[in-house]
C-alpha cells in the first residue's frame, strides 16, 4: 500500500494545458484502470474530478480529462484558469476493495 | 442537499481512543459504500477504511488494522470510526466520503465529502 508517485508541483500560464502524472505499480494502476482524480483547495474537502480513469462526473468542466498508459495515469487540464490553482491527488483501486492515493501535486497558475 | 458531516475529533493522548461519527443526509445512505480518508497536517490524502452498504464487508489500510473499526448504523444514516491505541502518526483531519455511482454503476471514486474533523494525538 505505498502511495502512488506524483510530481510535487506543476505550473502553467492561463490558457495553457498541463498534465499531472501518477505512477503506480502492478498492484494498482497497472492492473486496474480505475484511477480517480481530486482537486483540493486550501482548507477545503477534496472534489472528485475524474473517476474510473477517464470519466467526468456531472458538473465537472470538460477542460479536465484523464488517461492511462502502462503504469502511469495522467490528468490533463486544458485552458488553464486561475481557479484551477489547487492541490491534485490521484487515487487508484488496489484490489480487495482497498484504495491508494498519490502523493499530491500543487498546481500553480503563473 | 446531499451532505456528510463528521464529528468527534479532538485531542487524545497516545494509546487513547476516540470515536468519530459521520452523519449523512439528502440521499439514501443504505445504497452506498462509504469511506474514511485522512490527511495529516500539510500532507497528502490517505485512504483509511471503507464499508459495504449493509456493513457485511469492511476493509482497512494496513497501518490501522487491529486498531481501527469502521461501522455504520443505517437506521441512523450514520458512519463511525472507532480508533483505539492511537499513535502520534494518526494525527490528521479525518474525512468521510461516499462512493460515486454514475449511470453505468460504481465509478471507483468518492463524490461527496464531509468538511472533516481534526484528530490530534499528543501527550
Amino acid at each position: 500500500q505505498s502511495a502512488l508517485t506524483q510530481p510535487a508541483s506543476v505550473s502553467g500560464s492561463p490558457g495553457q494545458s498541463i498534465t499531472i502524472s501518477c505512477t503506480g505499480t502492478s498492484r494498482d494502476v497497472v492492473t486496474f484502470n480505475l484511477v480517480s482524480w481530486y482537486q483540493q483547495h486550501p482548507g477545503k474537502a477534496p472534489k472528485l474530478m475524474i473517476c474510473e480513469g477517464s470519466k467526468r462526473p456531472s458538473g465537472v468542466s470538460n477542460r479536465f480529462s484523464g488517461s492511462k498508459s502502462g503504469n502511469t495515469a495522467s490528468l490533463t487540464i486544458s485552458g488553464l484558469q486561475a481557479e484551477d490553482e489547487a492541490d491534485y491527488y490521484c487515487c487508484s483501486y488496489a484490489g480487495g476493495n482497498t484504495y491508494v492515493f498519490g502523493t499530491g501535486t500543487k498546481v500553480t497558475v503563473l | 442537499e446531499v451532505q456528510l458531516a463528521e464529528s468527534g475529533g479532538g485531542l487524545v493522548q497516545p494509546g487513547g481512543s476516540l470515536r468519530l461519527s459521520c452523519a449523512a443526509s439528502g440521499f439514501t445512505f443504505t445504497t452506498y459504500w462509504v469511506t474514511w480518508v485522512r490527511q495529516a497536517p500539510g500532507k497528502g490524502l490517505e485512504w483509511v477504511a471503507n464499508i459495504k452498504q449493509d456493513g457485511s464487508e469492511k476493509y482497512y489500510v494496513d497501518s490501522v488494522k487491529g486498531r481501527f473499526t469502521i461501522s455504520r448504523d443505517n437506521a441512523k444514516n450514520s458512519l463511525y470510526l472507532q480508533m483505539n491505541s492511537l499513535r502520534v502518526e494518526d494525527t490528521a483531519v479525518y474525512y468521510c466520503a461516499r462512493g460515486y455511482y454514475d449511470s453505468s454503476g460504481y465509478c471507483y471514486g468518492f463524490d461527496i465529502w464531509g468538511q472533516g474533523t481534526m484528530v490530534t494525538v499528543s501527550s
